[in-house]
């Protein structure tokens, strides 16, 4: 499968918990994205990198959490102290090569993070 | 700032009836893309279509169609002789060419049942 591929698919933690999400792109996709979705809504933005540098990060990114992508090739997403409020399916995607903002922005299967 | 309207929540129709789900957008950038992606149950977003905003031809895959016209910002979604497999929660979304040019703006999605 060439897919993009995140893990864990699940994960259940304790409030003040940390966690840490891994996300492998589509070979040879130099951007990368993470997005966050809760239930009923569309996924919102978090952050994307292109190569190692992370380019763009969303007012959505507290403190707690940070992601990187240290060989431009698999990126990892932590939460640091967990809240209730971060439970949420957090959606990894990658896009090929090229500054065509066009280009089309491929997701994987999410990794849902329930904190109780 | 960029939006995008799924004004319907849920549509619920009877196998091999014809459905059309409706997008509306807002950009203040004269190039942009948008696209529609599918979330099965299973969460990951699965890719249907990319269309550029200076082309506004229509498209026909099979039994889906799409509807995109600038004049009223819309670029509607249409699935001909509806499958249970076409059960689903579909979103739009929209990608600008000025800003964070890769970061993409979703609905907040229709869900679609498709019954026996």
């Amino acid at each position: 499968d060439t897919g993009v591929s995140q893990d864990p698919r699940h994960k259940i933690t304790k409030r003040g918990q940390n966690v840490t999400f891994r996300c492998d792109p589509i070979s040879e996709h130099n951007r990368l994205y993470w997005y966050r979705q809760t239930l009923g809504q569309g996924p919102e933005f978090l952050t994307y990198f292109q190569n190692e540098a992370q380019l763009e990060k969303s007012r959505l990114l507290s403190d707690r959490f940070s992601a990187e992508r240290p060989k431009g090739s698999f990126s990892t997403l932590e939460i640091q102290r967990t809240e209730q409020g971060d439970s949420a399916m957090y959606l990894c995607a990658s896009s090929s090569k090229g500054g065509n903002s066009g280009n089309t922005i491929y997701f994987g299967e999410g990794s849902w993070l329930t904190v109780v | 700032a960029q939006k995008v309207t799924q004004a319907q929540t849920e549509i619920s129709v009877v196998e091999k009836e014809d459905v059309t789900l409706d997008c509306v957008y807002e950009t203040r950038d004269t190039t942009y893309y948008l696209f529609w992606y599918k979330q099965p149950p299973s969460g990951e977003l699965v890719f249907l279509i990319r269309r550029n905003s200076f082309d506004e031809q229509n498209e026909i895959s099979g039994r889906y169609s799409w509807n995109f016209q600038k004049s009223t910002s819309s670029f509607n979604f249409t699935i001909t002789a509806s499958q249970v497999v076409d059960s689903a929660v579909y979103f739009c979304a929209l990608r600008g060419n000025t800003g964070t040019a890769s970061k993409l703006t979703f609905g907040t999605g229709t869900r679609l049942q498709v019954t026996l």
